[in-house]
Order: structure tokens, then sequence, then C-alpha cells
């Protein structure tokens, strides 16, 4: 059964401590990774979508990093904000599937 | 580019009643968009795939009869929640493919059934 976890389920940081966030994943011919952010009341903004292991994709303090089992989202020294629920999203069977997503929160 | 909207944002009913959700691609064609359902601090579980001009398909557990999905357009897709109960309360949050396999949000609507 395809299945991701996300893991920590919440995260609080000091401004400008760098961290990351994991998901791990077990999915049947994947066909892509994605990560999104969302904040309280909306919906999913897209961030990423990553298609091999290996591959890394950056956009201003985040980069996100794929292997076979696992994809990383590294903040980099975060401001404010960046607090929101990041989930990440793998693609396989013709479907996405969701995690539960890390709820970040960057203290000023 | 690639913005979906959604209307209308929130929407409060009674016990009984239908409620209808509209889901549109604003700029560029869709010919398949998808609806979720989120209950808090879950996960987007998807309900079911919008085909535009043809059926749509729907998860495992997704009661077609009562979601009923319709996508007359390119642009357009409507999820009709009959007979709401209190139990369908949720956020209610549409997507559509501007290319293949980079789905794009709607900003999701709000159902409260008292």
């Amino acid at each position: 059964e395809d299945q991701v976890t996300q893991s920590p389920e919440a995260l609080r940081l000091q401004e400008g401590e760098s961290s990351s966030l994991n998901c791990s994943y077990t999915v049947s011919g994947l066909r892509g990774l994605f990560w999104y952010r969302q904040d309280p009341g909306k919906g999913p903004e897209f961030l990423f979508t990553l298609y091999s292991a290996g591959e890394e994709k950056e956009k201003e303090r985040l980069k996100a990093t794929l292997t076979k089992k696992e994809s990383f989202l590294h903040i980099t020294a975060p401001k404010p904000e960046d607090s929101a629920t990041y989930l990440c999203a793998p693609h396989g069977n013709g479907k996405i599937i969701f995690g539960k997503g890390t709820r970040l929160h960057i203290l000023p | 580019g690639a913005v979906v909207s959604q209307h209308p944002s929130r929407v409060i009913c009674k016990s009984g009643t239908s409620v209808k959700i509209e889901c549109r691609s604003l700029d560029f064609q869709a010919t398949t968009m998808f609806w979720y359902r989120q209950f808090p601090k879950q996960s987007l579980m998807l309900m079911a795939t919008s085909n535009e001009g043809s059926k749509a398909t729907y998860e495992q557990g997704v009661e077609k009869d009562k979601f009923l999905i319709n996508h007359a357009s390119l642009t357009l897709s409507t999820l009709t929640v009959t007979s709401a109960h209190p139990e369908d309360s949720s956020f209610y949050i549409c997507s559509a493919e501007p290319r293949a396999e980079t789905q794009y949000f709607g900003p999701g609507t709000r159902l409260l059934v008292l």
C-alpha cells in the first residue's frame, strides 16, 4: 500500500535557525514528488516537483532533495513569513498521495 | 500563470440542503480537475477526478450520488454536495493541471452544515 509519512509533525524554530523537514514514502511507480506550502484556511501553494533520486531544487530559502525512499525540505535562515504547513505529495499509480504535513513556526 | 479560483470561499447551510462549489482555471484550460477534502490537521484526501465531457472518477468510499461533479467546460468544474449533513462540514479544495503532473490548487471552500 502506498504511504507517505512526514516528520516532525510540528517544528518551532528561531528566526535564522536552519533545519530540515523529512518525507518518507513508499509508492509504486513513482512519477514525481511534490512539495507544497499551505497557509491556514487556504489551498496548497506549489513549491517544487522532483522526478528522480539525486535531484535538487531551490527556491529562495528552501531546497528540496530526493532519494529513493525520502525527500527532504531544507530551510536556511528562515524568516517568520516562512511559517506554514509544508506538504509532501508523491505521485504514483496515477494519483497523488498527500502527507499530513509539518507545521513550521518561525519565531521572530 | 496557473491560477485556480473557487467560489464561494465559505458557505453555511442547513442540514438537508444542497451546496454547489465552483472551481475555475483562470489562465489555462484543464481537461482534468481534482476535488479534495481536508479535515482539520489532516492531509488532503482525493475525492474524485473530474474529466471534461465525461463522468467523474470517484475514489473508494466517496458516494457519487451525494457528491455530484460536473465538468462542463475546459475551465469549470462544479461539486454539488447534495442533502448535506453536519458530517459533510469540511474544507473542500479543487486543483487542476496546467501541464502534466503538476497540480495547482484553488484557495478552498469552507463548508459548515448546521
